[in-house]
């Protein structure tokens, strides 16, 4: 059965202190894993996409990365402003190439 | 770039209304939608895929005759929730994407309440 895990599912940092968020995964094909982050009431906004293992990508404090088995957000001297849930969600390769995705991680940066 | 649209926001109604949500892709042709559904403090639940003048392809366990998805031209799908009733209370979440490689981009999301 495909599946998604994110841990933890809920993570409270100081401003500037660094951390890392995980995804792990076994699906069936994988086409590629996304990053989002969701605010509340909002719909997700797109971050990353990791298509292959050992592929990083980095946007501001975020850094993303991605295994055979997990991928990690890694989040430098966070700002109250990254507060959000971070969703991962993996594309498979059949059904249409829809998301699966995990349950996410409720990330609060205090100052 | 890719911005998505979703209308209306929020919406409350009686019981057994029947209740239109709008999805428009605003600065890119989507070759697919997708509509979820997502409880509080839960992810987001996959209800149906849906691609240009095709009919749309459910997820199990969602009834098709309750939740119908028009997917008309590249740039809009609508859902309608038939004859609303309480339990059909949730956040309406639709995205887009522009080619089966593309990431998919979210609509805010529709607060539907039924009283």
């Amino acid at each position: 059965e495909d599946q998604v895990t994110q841990s933890p599912e809920a993570l409270r940092l100081q401003e500037g202190e660094s951390s890392s968020l995980n995804c792990s995964y076994t699906v069936s094909g994988l086409r590629g894993l996304f990053w989002y982050r969701q605010d509340p009431g909002k719909g997700p906004e797109f971050l990353f996409t990791l298509y292959s293992a050992g592929e990083e990508k980095e946007k501001e404090r975020l850094k993303a990365t991605l295994t055979k088995k997990e991928s990690f957000l890694h989040i430098t001297a966070p700002k109250p402003e990254d507060s959000a849930t971070y969703l991962c969600a993996v594309q498979l390769k059949s059904q249409g190439g829809k998301l699966i995705f995990g349950q996410g991680t409720e990330l609060s940066v205090k100052p | 770039g890719a911005v998505v649209s979703q209308h209306p926001s929020w919406v409350i109604c009686k019981s057994g209304t029947s209740v239109k949500i709008e999805c428009r892709s605003l600065d890119f042709q989507a070759t697919t939608m997708f509509w979820y559904r997502q409880f509080p403090k839960q992810s987001l639940m996959l209800m149906a895929t849906s691609n240009e003048g095709s009919k749309a392809t459910y997820e199990q366990g969602v009834e098709k005759d309750k939740f119908l998805i028009n997917h008309a031209s590249l740039t809009l799908s609508t859902l309608t929730v038939t004859s609303a009733h309480p339990e059909d209370s949730s956040f309406y979440i639709c995205s887009a994407r522009e080619g089966a490689n593309q990431p998919q981009h979210f609509g805010d999301g529709t607060r539907l309440s039924i009283l």
